[in-house]
C-alpha cells in the first residue's frame, strides 16, 4: 500500500462546482503539503500544515482552502472551480525537516 | 515564485553516457535537494545536499553545490533507460522560520537504449 495516498486519482467537473481533494498518510509524518504542478512550472506550493492545529498559505493560495483532519489527513477544496485550475494536484508529508513524501498526484480537469 | 532553475529543460543521451544536470537558485538556503518523477507518479527523493557541503554520492548520483555561485548539478552515471524521468532541484530557503521546499520546472531526461 502507498505510504500517501490521493482520492480521486483523475477528476473532470465543471465551472463553479465546489470539489474535495483528499490525502491520507501511514508514515506518521507531523507535516502535510499540497502542491500543483503545472507543464512548465514545476510544483508551487498552495497550503501547508506542520501540524493539526498550524495551517499556513503557500505561494498560491488563492481559491483554494484546506482542513487538516487528524495527523494523518490533509484535504484540498476548491470552493468554486474555475478552468485555470486545472491541473496536477500532489500531497506530500515529512517528518520535521526531513525530505517530502509524495503522492502519486489527483489529475483534476475543470471543463 | 522560483527559487531553483534547472538547466538543460531537456537532454535526451543513449544509455551506459552519464547525465549532467545543472540548478541555479536566488537566495541563502539550508539545503539544496533532488527530486525524480516517472510519468504520471509523484515525485520520489534522491539526494540532500547541506549548505556547508560541497559534493555528495549516493551509487551513481553525484551532487556538488557552489554556494558562491548559488548553483548545483546532479551527476547521473552509466545511465540506464529506468533513469528516464524529470528531474526538480528543491531549495529550502535560509532565514525563515518555516521549512518550506521551493521547486525549479525540471529537466526531462530521456535515457535512449
Amino acid at each position: 500500500d502507498a505510504d500517501v495516498t490521493q482520492t480521486p486519482r483523475n477528476r473532470i467537473t465543471k465551472t463553479g462546482k465546489r470539489i474535495m481533494l483528499e490525502c491520507s498518510q501511514t508514515k506518521g509524518h507531523d507535516r502535510m503539503y499540497w502542491y500543483r504542478q503545472d507543464p512548465g512550472l514545476g510544483l508551487r506550493l498552495i497550503y501547508y500544515s506542520f501540524d493539526v492545529k498550524d495551517i499556513n498559505k503557500g505561494e498560491i493560495s488563492d481559491g483554494y482552502s484546506v482542513s487538516r483532519q487528524a495527523q494523518a489527513k490533509f484535504s484540498l477544496s476548491l470552493e468554486s472551480a474555475i478552468p485555470n485550475q486545472t491541473a496536477l494536484y500532489f500531497c506530500a508529508t515529512s517528518q520535521g525537516v526531513q525530505p517530502q513524501h509524495f503522492g502519486d498526484g489527483t489529475r483534476l480537469s475543470i471543463l | 515564485s522560483q527559487q531553483g532553475e534547472e538547466d538543460p529543460q531537456a537532454l535526451s543521451i543513449q544509455e551506459g553516457e552519464n547525465a549532467t544536470m545543472n540548478c541555479s537558485y536566488k537566495t541563502s538556503i539550508n539545503n539544496l535537494q533532488w527530486y525524480r518523477q516517472n510519468s504520471g507518479r509523484g515525485l520520489v527523493h534522491l539526494i540532500l545536499i547541506r549548505s556547508n557541503e560541497r559534493e555528495k554520492h549516493s551509487g551513481r548520483l553525484r551532487v556538488t553545490l557552489d554556494t558562491s555561485k548559488k548553483s548545483s548539478s546532479l551527476l547521473i552515471t552509466a545511465s540506464r533507460a529506468a533513469d528516464t524521468a524529470s528531474y526538480f532541484c528543491a531549495t529550502e530557503n535560509s532565514g525563515g522560520s518555516n521549512y518550506k521546499l521551493t521547486f525549479g520546472k525540471g529537466t526531462l531526461l530521456t535515457v535512449n537504449p
